[in-house]
């Protein structure tokens, strides 16, 4: 099982750069978020949507946009990079309603580490 | 005041030392509350649900105080391999579903 994945897992910018990172899932969970993490700052959610065609502002959206064309994509863009940006980007996946584990588990990508220069 | 809160840590203990992690949520209609664990430089992953009554699993317990609003995790007989950061999130009622992560515990279990 793929689960969730995310596109690429390493890249580096100049300032000023565009980039898009991919995150797809294979589970069929309607719930997408992105979060970024910084050293000492915890997760912090940048956009997240909640089905096809949605999505919506969380903390930190500022300098970034997303779309969400297909169920499984959650695209997460910036339009011009700025070192402020340096940062581990994870995105997550839920089922609507408590899933198999009755948990409300969030799903993880393995992260994407992206550096501005 | 951020929503929810941890003591950063680290907490460092020998092995099979009992540990305890606290988080205080600010939000008094937060409705689910969860403890993921995280390795180093990896994705976070779910460790356990806290129930109103708590609960257990295995060597971990969870409890939630709604009075004073604050999740607990403990840690009995520690293992090396506990080493991780522990992330307290907490979500509120209603609408969509946003849960909030607190910035994280460090434990460092040592020989």
């Amino acid at each position: 099982n793929a689960g969730v994945t995310q596109t690429p897992k390493f890249r580096v910018l100049k300032t000023g750069q565009s980039m898009t990172l991919l995150c797809a899932q294979d589970m069929n969970h309607e719930y997408m978020y992105w979060y970024r993490q910084d050293p000492g700052m915890g997760l912090r959610l940048i956009h997240y949507s909640v089905g096809e065609g949605t999505t919506a502002k969380g903390e930190v959206p500022d300098g970034y946009n997303v779309s969400r064309l297909k169920k499984q994509n959650f695209l997460l863009g910036l339009e011009s990079a700025a070192p402020s940006q340096t940062s581990v980007y994870f995105c997550a996946s839920k089922l609507w309603g408590q899933g198999a584990r009755g948990t409300g588990e969030l799903f993880f990508g393995e992260g994407s580490r992206l550096t501005v220069l | 005041r951020k929503e929810v809160e941890q003591d950063p840590g680290p907490f460092n203990v020998p092995e099979g030392a009992t540990v305890a992690f606290n988080c205080t949520y600010s939000n008094s209609a937060s409705q689910s509350f969860f403890w993921y664990r995280q390795d180093c430089r990896k994705e976070p992953k779910l460790l356990m649900s806290v129930y109103s009554s708590g609960n257990e699993d295995g060597r971990f317990t969870a409890q939630l105080n709604r009075a004073s609003q604050y999740i607990s995790l403990l840690i009995r007989d520690s293992k090396l391999s506990d080493s991780a950061t522990y992330l307290c999130v907490v979500r509120a009622s209603g609408g969509s579903y946003i849960p909030t992560f607190g910035r994280g515990t460090s434990l460092i279990v040592h020989p």
